[in-house]
């Protein structure tokens, strides 16, 4: 199972970035999106399609439907800069799927 | 609150074998499916296997299956990964992650910081 992601999205502080995942159905399957800061680890924003853990800000959302994914983050930071990677849980493989994942810039 | 801590990495010449560790703390260890996930230089995320919670089940991505084993040894908090067989390929930053769902194995929430592996004669 192959997860496309752009490489790169560029946005300007306070307008809204959208970071797209294309899967064969995605829909049907639960998406998760991890951001990723320089020599950090990744840390998990979205799970189950759109909730967020505790202490991620309601800046972020996600939506799935059809063969598309997507993050939204609204009123974008200069700290939302980062890579930001989408996964899923493929059942016919028993494996864990990552997209190549998406440098947003803050321009 | 959760803290996963790596070690075990380091420079190992192609052919040979290294075993990773991971500590686990803040958290019910024997109630969660345990992932590694690893991440070579200037590249992107590449889950490698999984665990679950009581060691019964694992998974492995295709390029290290019968050269990687995953366990875990729930009395001490522990997550392991024996590599064999290394490849140059295999040279990355593998970090161990706990799964967010209780007694399932789904996916990584909370990661460790990693723990650099370099495969090189």
């Amino acid at each position: 199972y192959v997860l496309t992601q752009p490489p790169s999205v560029s946005v300007a502080p306070g307008k809204t970035a959208r970071i797209t995942c294309g899967g064969n159905n995605i829909g049907y399957k639960s998406v998760y999106w991890y951001q990723q800061k320089p020599g950090q680890a990744p840390v998990l924003v979205i799970y189950y399609d759109n909730d967020r853990p505790s202490g991620i800000p309601e800046r972020f959302s996600g939506s799935n439907s059809g063969n598309m994914a997507t993050l939204t983050i609204t009123r974008v930071e200069a700290g939302d800069e980062a890579d930001y990677f989408c996964q899923v849980w493929d059942s016919s493989g028993d494996h864990v799927v990552f997209g190549g994942g998406t440098k947003l810039t803050v321009l | 609150q959760v803290q996963l801590v790596e070690s075990g990495g380091g420079v190992v010449q192609p052919g040979r074998s290294l075993r990773l560790s991971c500590a686990a703390s803040g958290f019910t260890f024997s109630n969660y499916g345990m992932h590694w996930v690893r991440q070579a230089p200037g590249k992107g995320l590449e889950w490698v296997a999984v665990v679950s919670y009581d060691g019964a089940n694992k998974y492995f991505e295709d390029s290290v299956k019968g050269r990687f084993t995953i366990s875990r040894d729930n009395s001490k908090n522990t997550l392991y990964l024996q590599m064999d067989s290394l490849r140059a390929e295999d040279t990355a930053v593998y970090y161990c992650a706990k799964d967010l769902t209780v007694r399932g194995v789904t996916v990584p929430d909370y990661w460790g910081q990693g723990t650099l592996v370099i495969v090189s004669s």
